[in-house]
């Protein structure tokens, strides 16, 4: 089946730094997405990609969907400690019966040290 | 809501026992997904609805394990004869009609646990 690779697992930082992760994928996927989840909580989405090769910001967060649609990266700039959270990728591809179900990655856990 | 919403928050069941798990997606949103999380591991896709019908089932892991929609709103998952391997957190997620590039808007889950 579909699986992404995604990494860091866990990454330890300290308030004002920026962070990269990334995923890949040995399929391709039309849409790439990045979520990002509190404890207890439900994931949220943070940016969407659907072209090849796009570079979209929203906020101090920046992600670019790979040109082989196989990867993408997710940046972080300036971290604070609200950043702290795990940190998924996931994969949208139409399938069976038209649905669009999500493939996620492992998660990136951040910590933020102030 | 405004949101969606899932209960109970959290389950404790004893291995054997049959549990639902209840979603109620954002009113109007057509489309519900069901995703199972493991504990250190990113969701994995059970079910898909658009309405009251089912077209994808292809990431319940066992028989059983069955959902249903009822009026196009609230679904209910059932897991039959639970196993420890079932321990997870059940997340729920609905979008405005199932299309691509739609935004999947999840709830906060059931944290089931199975002795």
């Amino acid at each position: 089946g579909q699986q992404l690779n995604q990494s860091p697992q866990s990454m330890f930082i300290q308030e004002g730094e920026d962070v990269s992760m990334n995923c890949t994928s040995s399929s391709i996927f039309n849409t790439w997405l990045w979520y990002k989840q509190d404890p207890g909580e439900g994931p949220v989405l943070l940016i969407a990609l659907y072209k090849a090769g796009e570079l979209t910001s929203n906020g101090r967060l920046t992600a670019q969907f790979g040109i082989t649609r196989k990867d993408s990266f997710l940046n972080i700039s300036a971290s604070i400690p609200s950043d702290v959270g795990i940190y998924f990728c996931a994969g949208q591809s139409s399938t069976q019966g038209g649905s669009e179900k999500l493939v996620f990655g492992k998660g990136t856990k951040l910590t933020v040290n102030p | 809501g405004a949101g969606v919403s899932q209960s109970p928050s959290n389950k404790v069941t004893e291995k054997g026992k049959d549990v639902e798990l209840r979603c109620d997606p954002i009113s109007g949103h057509t489309a519900l997904y069901w995703y199972r999380q493991s504990l250190g591991q990113g969701l994995e896709f059970l079910i898909y609805f658009q309405g009251n019908s089912a077209p994808d089932k292809s990431g319940l892991p066992s028989d059983r394990f069955s959902a249903e929609r009822t009026g196009g709103s609230v679904s209910t998952l059932t897991i039959q004869r639970t196993q420890q391997e079932d321990s997870a957190v059940y997340l729920c997620a609905s979008s405005l009609s199932g299309g691509a590039a739609e935004t999947q808007y999840f709830g906060p889950g059931t944290r089931l646990l199975v002795l």
